[in-house]
């Protein structure tokens, strides 16, 4: 149980456009998701929580206005990656509440 | 503020032999969850094995055992009988406890790259 499906698994984009990433629980209804960065040969930090139905909220340093966290339905949690740059290629995650599953992660580059 | 400390950027083992991959961690929590993650090259964070701090006993899952020590705060993953598949990078991980949107948070140590020899 607990499936998180998460699309695309890796996206190249121009500077400047802006990316989506969804994760989808297959099995279960997620009213929280976690989402984390990880950029190359380093740790996985958390970005931002979604919550169902109410506002995400941001860690300190995370531009909210730049990673956009809709979370409209129990199934479905999305980060646009907007206006994005060269520094925003990194590795993005997702995970619902528990820490026992993932999904399978974004590898995004902007060139 | 929790703090999750892993202090081998790197490990090498034999296959078949056994190998610990340390953690330590800080909390002034009295609830909270010890994780182990396996990420290969593709990036996927596959979970190995689960402690909570209540537990009395460590927690085993086949070839994973966590010696977990409270009173030094530390959740050391054993791997036995290595396996060329176990060539990854290893990230131990503290969950926040219940209460509140942040329950399920994960704080991640630096991880520690795994390297098995034939």
């Amino acid at each position: 149980g607990a499936v998180v499906s998460q699309h695309p698994s890796w996206v190249i984009c121009k500077s400047g456009t802006s990316v989506k990433i969804e994760c989808r629980s297959l099995d279960f209804q997620a009213t929280t998701m976690f989402w984390y960065r990880q950029f190359p040969k380093q740790s996985l930090m958390l970005m931002a929580t979604s919550n169902e139905g109410s506002k995400a909220t941001y860690e300190q340093g995370v531009e909210k206005d730049k990673f956009l966290i809709n979370h409209a339905s129990l199934t479905l949690s999305t980060l646009t990656v907007t206006s994005a740059h060269p520094e925003d290629s990194s590795f993005y995650i997702c995970s619902p509440r528990g820490g026992y599953t993932f999904g399978s992660g974004t590898r995004l580059t902007v060139v | 503020a929790q703090k999750i400390t892993q202090t081998q950027p790197g490990m090498f083992v034999q296959e078949k032999e056994a190998v610990t991959l340390d953690c330590t961690y800080d909390t002034s929590d009295p609830s909270y969850g010890l994780f182990w993650y396996k990420q290969p090259s593709s990036g996927e964070m596959i979970f190995l094995i689960y402690q909570g701090s209540y537990d009395q006993q460590n927690a085993t899952e086949g070839r994973y055992s966590l010696n977990f020590q409270k009173a030094r705060k530390s959740a050391n993953l054993v791997i036995s009988a290595s396996q060329l598949g176990d060539s990854a990078m290893y990230f131990c991980a503290m969950r926040s406890p219940g209460g509140g949107t942040s329950y399920g948070k994960l704080t991640f140590g630096q991880g520690t790259i795994l390297t098995v020899h034939p």
